[in-house]
This record gives structure tokens, sequence and C-alpha cells, in this order.
């Protein structure tokens, strides 16, 4: 079992609607948890972390994390053509900064 | 700030040549970290370094692959000999530290083995 798990996509959304962006994780120990963006021929850019269990907000983004189940999303409202790129979960454990990523997500905006 | 820099941006080398990619973290950075990404792995860590120390080396794929960070602003990695499963892009990124834990990552370097 793969230590941070994304289905690869690619996941396909039109403009304006809302993408979803799914992530387990094995580490029942894990304490940071972070969503990376990557266009294609560039590197990972963060744009979201999320500690603790519930929702975080940050314009057209909001992550949600569950520790009981393992389970860490990403949601982005009003999706633009400009969103579209593979979106990377990463899990760090606790005490240190080893950080795992997940394989990513491709997603596809279309106008 | 001009951010993580790395070079070179493209190396192409030959199988069982010696092939040394450079960092240069963001100033007043204490942890500097190398990635790998390849498309059948994605992007796993090599190893990362705090104050110049390495941390956590447990990534680096075997005896060939070495890194060094002999000041806070400057560090390598190094492959030799080369071979052509090296073939990767390979990232460098740095992280403040202090309760932050941001990474910012360099351009990366595509190195390509032959």
């Amino acid at each position: 079992q793969k230590e941070v798990e994304q289905n690869s996509g690619p996941l396909s959304v039109p403009e304006g609607a809302i993408a979803s962006l799914n992530c387990t994780y094995s580490d029942r120990g894990s304490q940071s948890f972070f969503w990376y963006r990557q266009y294609s021929g560039k590197s990972p850019e963060l744009i979201m972390s999320i500690y603790s269990n519930g929702d975080k907000e940050d314009g057209r983004f909001t992550a949600q994390l569950n520790k009981a189940s393992q389970y860490v999303s990403l949601l982005i409202r009003d999706s633009q053509p400009s969103d579209s790129a593979t979106y990377l979960c990463a899990v760090t454990p606790t005490g240190g900064f080893k950080t795992i990523f997940g394989a990513g997500t491709r997603l596809f905006v279309k106008a | 700030d001009a951010g993580v820099i790395q070079s070179p941006r493209h190396e192409v080398t030959e199988m069982g040549q010696e092939v040394t990619l450079r960092c240069k973290p963001i100033s007043g950075h204490d942890y500097l970290f190398w990635y790998r990404q390849t498309m059948m792995r994605g992007l796993e860590l090599l190893i990362y370094f705090n104050n110049n120390v390495p941390i956590d080396d447990s990534g680096m794929p075997e005896d060939r692959f070495s890194a060094k960070m002999p000041n806070a602003s400057f560090s390598t990695l190094k492959i030799q000999p080369s071979e052509p499963r090296d073939s990767a892009v390979y990232f460098c990124a740095s992280l403040t530290g202090g309760g932050a834990d941001e990474q910012f990552f360099g351009p990366g370097t595509r190195l390509t083995v032959l």
C-alpha cells in the first residue's frame, strides 16, 4: 500500500464547476497535510496547508481533513482553465519534515 | 529574494559519468531538501538537511548518490557513476523552519543519462 494515495485522473470539469480532489494516507501519526499545484514542466507550489480536522478555506480553495478516516480533500470552486494542473497531496509525520507526496491528480478545466 | 536557485537546468550525460547538481536555498532558510521526480515513482524525497547537517537520507537510492551542504547557501547532489535509470527531474527545496513548514521549490534540473 502506498503511503499517500491519489486518483491519478485525469479529472475533467467544466469552467465554473467545483473540482473535488481526494487523498488518503496510511500513517496515523501524520500531523501536517498539504496540497501543491504543479503546472506541466514547472516546480510544485504550495496552495493549501491543513493541520486539524475540519475545513480550511482560502479564496476559491477549501481543504478538508478527517484524521479518523485518514482522508484529505481539496475543493476548487468556480474552476478556471488556469487551474488545469497536477495537484499533489503531501503528508508530513510528527516531529520532522520527511514529506511524502502522492502521485498527483491531473485536473483539466474545460472552457 | 531570488527564490531557490538550481543549476544546471538541463544536463545530458552518458552512462558512467559523474553528475553534480547544485542548489542555493533561499537566504535565511534552515532546511534544504533534495527530491527526484519521475513518471513512474512521482516526487520522492531523497535527503534533507537542517542547518547544513543531514537529518534523513533514507530516500537516497544507493551509494552512487551523495549529497553535501558545506554552508548555509550551497548544496550539491552527486551521482557517480550515473545510470540511465537516474534520468529524472531533480528538485531542491528550502524551508524557513521556526514553525513555518511551506517548502519553496527551485525550478529543477532535468537529468538525462544516455
